[in-house]
Formats: structure tokens, sequence, C-alpha cells
């Protein structure tokens, strides 16, 4: 069964920086796009990046562009979200999630998620 | 952006009801909704693709209907085992938006 963990959340003051990991396995993880996904407190699920198999071609919500960047190691079959200039409004549970193969239609697995909480 | 409005945000059921969840999209997004459970601590399970194909593994007391703007995940004869958080997400276009959720919880 796949499995994705993610890993490196934590308290981090207003201004600051944090980079996840999400460990991928039981997949040939090169061969798919893969995303976070963010979820804040009370709030409902929201998309935050996407990245191609290749690494080249990535994606962002407008509220994290500039600020986020998703990278991708397909030799250790991980993913990663380096997040700078963290705002309160970033504290979330953030998951990776694999996007269906092929026909590029939303996300087939996800992880557990890991705690982000942006605060002085 | 589509915004996609989901009902009830929660909802108290018993063993053996039929319970039917709805997310609206803001506009046509032809049959491009996901539906997805999760439960606390756990890793979200993919239950529905396009709107009604039930993936391999889930019961089929979960059906989804639906196309353009309108779609409805339904649980017949819910278990206790039903007991989650569950979202719908439409991927017909960028940004990839998400439903609010809807907690069920089995009496």
């Amino acid at each position: 069964e796949v499995q994705l963990v993610e890993s490196g959340g934590g308290l981090v003051q207003p201004g600051g920086s944090l980079r996840l990991s999400c460990a991928a396995s039981r997949f040939t993880f090169s061969s798919y796009w893969m995303s976070w996904v963010r979820q804040a407190p009370g709030k409902g699920l929201e998309w935050v990046a996407n990245i191609k198999q290749d690494g080249i071609e990535k994606y962002y919500v407008a509220s994290v562009r500039g600020r986020f960047t998703i990278s991708r190691d397909n030799a250790k079959n991980s993913l990663s979200l380096q997040m700078n200039s963290l705002r309160a409004e970033d504290t979330a549970v953030y998951y990776c999630a694999r996007v269906v193969s092929g026909t590029y239609a939303g996300f087939d697995y996800w992880g557990q998620g890991t705690l982000v909480t942006v605060s002085s | 952006e589509t915004t996609v409005t989901q009902s009830p945000a929660f909802m108290s059921a018993t063993p053996g009801d039929k319970v039917n969840i709805s997310c609206k999209a803001s506009q046509d997004i032809d049959d491009d909704m996901n539906w997805y459970q999760q439960k606390p601590g756990e890793a979200a399970i993919f239950i529905i693709q396009e709107a009604t194909t039930l993936l391999p593994g889930i019961p089929p007391r979960f059906s989804g209907s639906g196309y353009g703007t309108d779609f409805t995940l339904t649980i017949n004869n819910i278990e206790s085992e039903d007991a989650a958080y569950y979202f719908c997400l439409q991927h017909d276009n960028f940004p990839w938006t998400f439903g609010q959720g809807t907690k069920v919880e089995i009496k």
C-alpha cells in the first residue's frame, strides 16, 4: 500500500521559516505529480502546491506564491515544502498527497499530516 | 476560482440510516468531483472519483451522484465504522478547491 509520511512541522514565529518533508514509499515516486494540501484549524482543506514528475513544472495557490517552494528528490523518494515569511494564517495541518496518475484528477493517496503553528 | 459549498457541516445518524452529503460547485465542473473519507489521526481515503465511480475496496453502501454543479455522496445503511469526516474536491480547474467538510457522527 502506498505510504506518505510527513515530517518537519512545529512552532515557528511570524516571519520565520520551516521546511516540511514527505517520505514516499511503495510506489514509483518519480512517475507521479505530487502535492501539498493544508487545513487550518476549523477550516476546510486548501490545495497549496503541485509539482510535476521532473520537478520543473510547479504551481502554487496565490496566497503562498513567492513565499513557499515545493521541490522533490526522486532519488530519495522525497517531497519537500520550504516555507518562508510565515504568517499566522499559514497555521495548519499540512498534508502530502499523490496526484491521480494519467488523468491528473485530484488526489488518490494522502499522508497523515504534520502540524505547523505560526505564533509568537 | 470554483467555490464548493458542502452541506451539512455536521450530521448525526443511527446505524442503518441513509445519509446524503451535498457539494455544490459555483460553476459547471462536468463530473470532476472526488469524495474522500478521513478518520481522526489517519490519512484520508479516496472513496469516489469522477462523481460516481466507487474506488476498489470501498463498500458498495457508498455511492456518488451528480453532474455539472450539484453532487451528492450517499451512504446507505450506515455503519458505526463510517463515523468520519467527509470532504469533496473539484479538480476541473485550478486552483483545485474543496468543500468545507462534513463530520458524520454515529449515535
